[in-house]
Formats: structure tokens, sequence, C-alpha cells
């Protein structure tokens, strides 16, 4: 079984300002790792993925994440953010073993507040 | 495609009666998703279909819940004798695994 922990249930940034949501899972088998957003009253949308190769990867909106298998972490990360990037954050993992049905585990978000 | 589609997108029903709730997912994706959201938490896998076929149930869905997807196409999730600890926001996701999930808008059971 998998379990996704994000360490922080709110983060206040300012616009301008770079930002970081943390993701730790917990899984006996490889995983595909996800990072999505979801605003009020919305279904989720996608960022980014980590499937497989390079262990940074570049999502929509100039997020990015790391994939950090030694410390099973999966950290979002932006420059500079934007009052439209307020939100919830959403990280979640997939079991990719052969026969796996690849449903995700998702952590409990991170609620992103851009103040002016 | 405009990606999945779910309806309707809210839904208030008293306590007791039956409701039943349809997704369109993508069209070429044939594995497809029912989770759960309630307030503060991320979404709950419910059950999986790989076209037709309904693969998994969670311990989340009762007998009061009961998910079809005929002729591996559109599904619907219905449930019976709804309770108020029902409300929450029901996500349907469609797949091809190495493009990620689709979710869409979702819909939103509020049982008084």
């Amino acid at each position: 079984a998998q379990s996704v922990t994000q360490l922080d249930s709110q983060v206040p940034v300012f616009e301008e300002a770079p930002v970081e949501l943390r993701c730790n899972y917990s899984s006996s088998v490889s995983v595909y790792l996800f990072w999505y957003v979801q605003y009020p009253n919305q279904g989720l949308q996608l960022l980014l993925k980590y499937l497989s190769g390079s262990t940074l990867v570049k999502g929509i909106n100039g997020f990015e994440a790391e994939f950090n298998k030694s410390q099973t972490s999966f950290h979002l990360r932006k420059p500079s953010v934007h009052i439209s990037d307020t939100a919830e954050y959403f990280c979640a993992v997939s079991d990719i073993r052969g026969g796996s049905n690849y449903k995700l585990t998702f952590g409990k978000g991170t609620l992103l507040t851009v103040n002016p | 495609d405009t990606g999945v589609s779910q309806n309707p997108r809210h839904k208030i029903t008293k306590r007791g009666q039956n409701v039943t709730f349809r997704c369109d997912p993508i069209s070429e994706h044939n594995r497809l998703y029912w989770y759960r959201q309630t307030l503060g938490q991320g979404p709950e896998f419910l059950t999986y279909f790989q076209n037709e076929a309904q693969l998994e149930k969670s311990r989340l869905l009762s007998d009061r819940f009961s998910a079809e997807r005929p002729k591996g196409s559109f599904s619907t999730l219905e449930i019976q004798r709804t309770e108020q600890g029902d409300s929450a926001m029901y996500l349907c996701a469609s797949t091809t695994l190495t493009q990620g999930y689709t979710f869409g808008s979702g819909t939103r059971l509020t049982v008084v």
C-alpha cells in the first residue's frame, strides 16, 4: 500500500515570492508521482507527473518538481507565484506494478494562498 | 474531445432518496475511476473499470453504492437510500496511464 504526506496544510506567500510545497510518499514498490491543482468547486487539473527519466519535471503554469528517490520526496516549486495560483494542491502516487489497478493515492492537500 | 464530463454538477437530495451520477470519459481512455472527496481531504478511491469490467471496489463503497460502465463507454454511480454522510464531491477520472489521469469537474452531492 502507498501513502502520501503533504507536510503543510496551508502555505501563505506574497505575490512574486518563490514557493515550495512539500510531499513525501511511502511505498514498497515503484510508483508514478503526480501533482494536481484544484480551484474552488472544480475538479483536479494535472500540473505535472513523474513516470521515469529525469528527476526534474517541468509542468504547466511555471511549476516544477523534483523526484528524490532516497528521500521519497516529490516537492513542488515555483520561482515566482501569482495571485491566480491561489488554490489547493494535491500530491498523488500510483502503483505501477504489472496487474496493478494504477489507482491514485492522494495526500490531504496544501492550500496555497498568494497575497498581494 | 473536450475532456471528462460529469453530470449533474450539483445535486441536493433528501435523506433516504436515491441519486445517480453520470460520467462521460475521454473516448480513447479504457480505464475509468470514481473518487470521493470530502471537505478538507484529498480524493479517495471508490472503484475502477477497465472497459466495461469493474475490477476493484473500495471498502468505502457500501452496499448502497453501485457503479456501472455499460459497453465500456460512460459510467454511472448510484447511491441508494442516501445518508448525510454521503455528502461529498464525487469525481470521475479516465486515463491511458502514461498520459496521467484526466478528471471531470465533479458532482457535488448535498444530502439534507
